[in-house]
């Protein structure tokens, strides 16, 4: 089993819809989740960063935490082409000197017009 | 956010020579940097872990003989790629941690040729 496994794709959604990105892990002992989006030829660029069960949401994108479950998922409401990105899942693995963000391979996502 | 730089933001090189990547974090202190490599439609692969003052921290597979990691100072870490190959024709990214370590912030990235 991989650590952070995400759904490759692509998704495809409308324009306007919301899109929704699923991420599981294996380590019930992690604490902090993230969302990256990477434009093709880009570097990542955080959006998102969720420590507590629930949910968290910043403009049009919200992160929710389950810990019993292991899964963290993107919410991205009234999305727009521009998203049309690949979405990384991390996770951080705090193990004592080996302290590092454990990465999922990331969802595709296209948003059509 | 925090900024981290690179440089170059491309490059094109012979087999057999040696290429320097630079990192640096504009606006904050590092102590810790990390050293990413992703091919075409593919994930990100950590390389190594840059620590100033003491050796990288490089990770399984990765040859550090090949690819030579120097924290420099607080701001500065380069990553070479010594004898370079069409084979490590990739995208390399450098991050810093935020404040808040687990969090980080990448570089734009650099986009190796090897002819």
């Amino acid at each position: 089993q991989k650590e952070v496994e995400q759904n490759s794709g692509p998704l495809s959604v409308p324009e306007g819809a919301i899109a929704s990105l699923n991420c599981t892990y294996s380590d019930r002992g992690s604490q902090s989740f993230f969302w990256y989006r990477q434009y093709s030829g880009k570097s990542p660029e955080l959006i998102m960063s969720i420590y507590s069960n629930g949910d968290k949401e910043d403009g049009r994108f919200t992160a929710q935490l389950n810990k019993a479950s292991q899964y963290v998922s993107l919410l991205i409401r009234d999305s727009q082409p521009s998203d049309s990105a690949t979405y990384l899942c991390a996770v951080y693995k705090n193990a004592g000197n080996n302290r590092k963000l454990i990465w999922g391979l990331g969802t595709s996502l296209a948003v059509n017009p | 956010g925090a900024v981290v730089s690179q440089h170059p933001s491309r490059v094109i090189c012979k087999s057999g020579t040696s290429v320097k990547i630079e990192c640096r974090s504009l606006d904050f202190q590092a102590t810790t940097m990390f050293w990413y490599r992703q091919f075409p439609k593919k994930s990100l692969m950590l390389m190594a872990t840059s620590n100033e003052g003491s050796k990288a921290t490089y990770e399984q597979g990765v040859e550090k003989d090949k690819f030579l990691i120097n924290h420099a100072s607080l701001t500065l870490s380069t990553l070479t790629v010594t004898s370079a190959h069409p084979e490590d024709s990739s995208f390399y990214i450098c991050s810093a941690p935020g404040t808040r370590k687990e969090t980080q912030y990448f570089g734009p990235g650099t986009r190796l040729l090897v002819l």
